[in-house]
């Protein structure tokens, strides 16, 4: 089944400690971006890939790392996490990332800092 | 960058009612996408849309190309439609896509 992997669906962790949310897709799609999702504030991208080794900041990337090593996987890296970034995150892929082309999204992360 | 405008914000429906959710655009586009999500769930692809009109269903999209408008209807509306709809866009030519910021619609049985 062609999908988009996130893990784990839901994660409480405290402030400064390291955490990584994977995100893995099986449909050799070259885009792969990061989004977060606040109430009254929608979708915003965080950082996007348009392949392997390439990746881009979206609007809000502050605090957040990423890396795309090879072509399923793109994680999402919080090196220091902060309350402001308690929110809920999606992952998504496309086969080029232009709007001529549909996205498959992960289920979803809601993250809960402390 | 395109600014992306939804509305209403919310609607609460009856069911068996037919349903107009609005998105406006600022910037002319290649494609416009529909998207579904449901309470606690996650997001799923509804239309992607460069002109006319497009049916799935109960579910109808269209878009004026000119107007930089697009409509999403739902027909017969069952409590099972309801869900957040969000409307995108590219941000610029053919780049990749950015979000209004949803229409939460509740249908009531």
């Amino acid at each position: 089944e062609a999908q988009v992997t996130q893990n784990p669906r839901y994660l409480i962790t405290v402030t400064g400690k390291k955490l990584t949310v994977t995100c893995s897709q099986n449909m050799n799609h070259e885009y792969m971006s990061w989004y977060r999702q606040d109430p009254g504030l929608g979708l915003r991208q965080i950082y996007y890939s348009m392949n392997v080794e390439v990746t881009d900041k979206g609007d809000v990337p502050e605090g957040y790392k990423v890396s795309r090593k090879e072509k399923r996987n793109f994680p999402l890296i919080l090196e220091s996490p902060s309350p402001n970034q308690t929110s809920l995150y999606f992952c998504a892929s496309s086969l080029a990332g232009t709007a001529n082309y549909g996205y498959t999204f992960g289920s979803g992360t809601r993250l809960t800092v402390v | 960058k395109n600014e992306v405008e939804q509305s209403p914000q919310n609607l609460t429906a009856q069911e068996g009612e037919f349903i107009t959710i609005n998105c406006s655009y600022s910037v002319g586009i290649s494609a416009l996408h529909w998207l579904q999500q449901h309470p606690g769930g996650g997001i799923v692809s509804l239309f992607m849309l460069s002109s006319g009109k497009k049916k799935h269903g109960r579910l109808i999209a269209t878009i004026n190309i000119q107007e930089k408008h697009s409509s999403l209807h739902i027909t017969a509306s069952h409590p099972r439609d309801s869900a957040v709809y969000i409307c995108a866009v590219p941000s610029s030519g053919n780049t990749p896509l950015v979000f209004g910021k949803g229409t939460r619609l509740s249908v009531i049985a």
